[in-house]
């Protein structure tokens, strides 16, 4: 496997269903962010994990919990969902963002998310 | 309220001319902007950058301009072809929040 690979690629949940998304990269960073992407709207930043701690939670709900157990892999657990948080969650690294220097952050495939 | 914006939901060109793709920005304090391209039922892919200090950076048949007294960027393709048919998302980065700021994204396709 090369790049940002994420699994599932589709998924169907009820709001009383726990999944978990997860995302893999292969490329050596030390930096790994969740967005959500919702129809018509921008991609919107959920968490940021540099050198495995978390260094960014932009107000995300309670019912996404993200772990960052080592600096390849990151997932997302969800709980207790509501439909409108169903979306296209995209998982991407990069080298660390602490220098405030740019880094490109590559992207995985995505997850696409169905909540009933 | 968005601080990255991109106001043209979908854009059609006729293959070989030009494709432009606009985005406007209300925070001054960017320093670097970007441009992604998404396939469906893939991830966007990083296309083209320029820092803010710059105003044109070019790169084969991808050229992207920035105006900062009128917080506006713009992506050109010349010439077009079938194969860039895609979303094109603008994003604005900023050292001091270490984050990509992304706007709603244009749907190019280009008409063979």
């Amino acid at each position: 496997e090369t790049g940002v690979t994420q699994t599932p690629r589709h998924l169907v949940m009820g709001m009383t269903n726990k999944k978990s998304l997860k995302c893999e990269q292969h490329l050596g960073h030390n930096a790994m962010y969740w967005y959500k992407q919702s129809a018509k709207k921008p991609l919107e930043l959920m968490f940021v994990y540099s050198l495995e701690e978390r260094v960014e939670n932009n107000s995300v709900p309670s019912r996404f919990s993200p772990e960052c157990p080592n600096s390849s892999h990151l997932f997302l657990h969800l709980h207790t969902l509501q439909p409108e948080d169903s979306a296209l969650y995209l998982c991407a690294s990069s080298q660390d963002p602490q220098s405030g220097a740019y880094n490109e952050q590559f992207f995985g495939p995505g997850t696409r998310l169905t909540v009933l | 309220d968005q601080q990255v914006k991109q106001n043209s939901p979908s854009l059609s060109v006729q293959e070989g001319r030009i494709s432009i793709l606009n985005c406007d920005y209300t925070n001054s304090m960017f320093d670097y902007f970007l441009w992604y391209k998404k396939y469906p039922a893939e991830g966007p892919t990083f296309l083209i950058s320029i820092s803010s200090i710059k105003d044109k950076n070019e790169d084969g048949r991808f050229t992207v301009f920035l105006n900062k007294s009128a917080k506006h960027l713009s992506l050109h393709i010349v010439p077009s072809q079938p194969g860039d048919s895609a979303v094109y998302f603008c994003a604005a980065f900023s050292g001091s929040a270490r984050q990509l700021t992304f706007g709603s994204g244009t749907q190019l396709t280009v008409l063979p």
